[in-house]
């Protein structure tokens, strides 16, 4: 049973253009949601956050987007550079709970040229 | 801040050996420190959890025998791979949460048992 999904393994964008990366996740006790980006042999990168509290959290060319009705959040990265080209994981957790992070599948972008 | 490092970064071991992988936070106290494995193309599956001066909690399907979890110090977790085999090389990844829930990550650990 996988609690967070990430439906589409993969995305390809032109640089300078808008990535969105979606994810699901089934799991109502969530409440906090976070983004990691993965470069092949390498441990995940935070990049961003979101309580449960807020529907938007921005951080430079990153915006994450939480719809708790649809269990549905994105993240937008505007404009998409050809470095921002790896897998990018969305993970959550339960606040006060035992902080184990649930991830997704990930989903590899590739920005190009 | 929030560097978590490892060592060593990748290892070669014979069949029926031991390897132990060490896990540091560098800037920051690490109450939990979390072990997870990356099979190839597949997201990262949580192993255990690990708490300072207690008893590793292991998830399921994951034996604590053969993955020994060690958390001596606030700063330090190490996971040692028993009588290794074929089986186990992967990609082994450690993280670790200072005051918020953020989780910061370890380079990781390429581990092949020949």
């Amino acid at each position: 049973d996988q609690q967070v999904k990430q439906n589409s393994p993969s995305l390809s964008v032109q640089e300078g253009r808008i990535s969105i990366l979606n994810c699901d996740y089934t799991n109502s006790m969530f409440d906090y949601f976070l983004w990691y980006k993965k470069y092949p042999a390498e441990g995940p990168t935070f990049l961003i956050s979101i309580s449960s509290i807020k529907d938007k959290n921005e951080d430079g060319r990153f915006t994450v987007f939480l719809n708790k009705s649809a269990k549905h959040l994105s993240l937008h990265i505007v404009p998409s550079q050809p470095g921002d080209s790896a897998v990018y994981f969305c993970a959550a957790l339960t606040q006060g709970g035992s902080e184990k992070l649930v991830f997704g599948k990930g989903t590899k972008l590739t920005v190009n040229p | 801040g929030a560097v978590v490092s490892q060592h060593p970064s990748w290892v070669i071991c014979k069949s029926g050996t031991s390897v132990k992988i060490e896990c540091r936070s560098l800037d920051f106290q690490a109450t939990t420190m979390f072990w997870y494995r990356q099979f190839p193309k597949q997201s990262l599956m949580l192993m255990a959890t690990s708490n300072e001066g207690s008893k590793a909690t292991y998830e399921q399907g994951v034996e604590k025998d053969k993955f020994l979890i060690n958390h001596a110090s606030l700063t330090l977790s190490t996971l040692t791979v028993t009588s290794a085999h074929p089986e186990d090389s992967s990609f082994y990844i450690c993280s670790a949460t200072g005051q918020g829930h953020e989780q910061y990550f370890g380079p990781g650990t390429r581990l092949t048992v020949t």
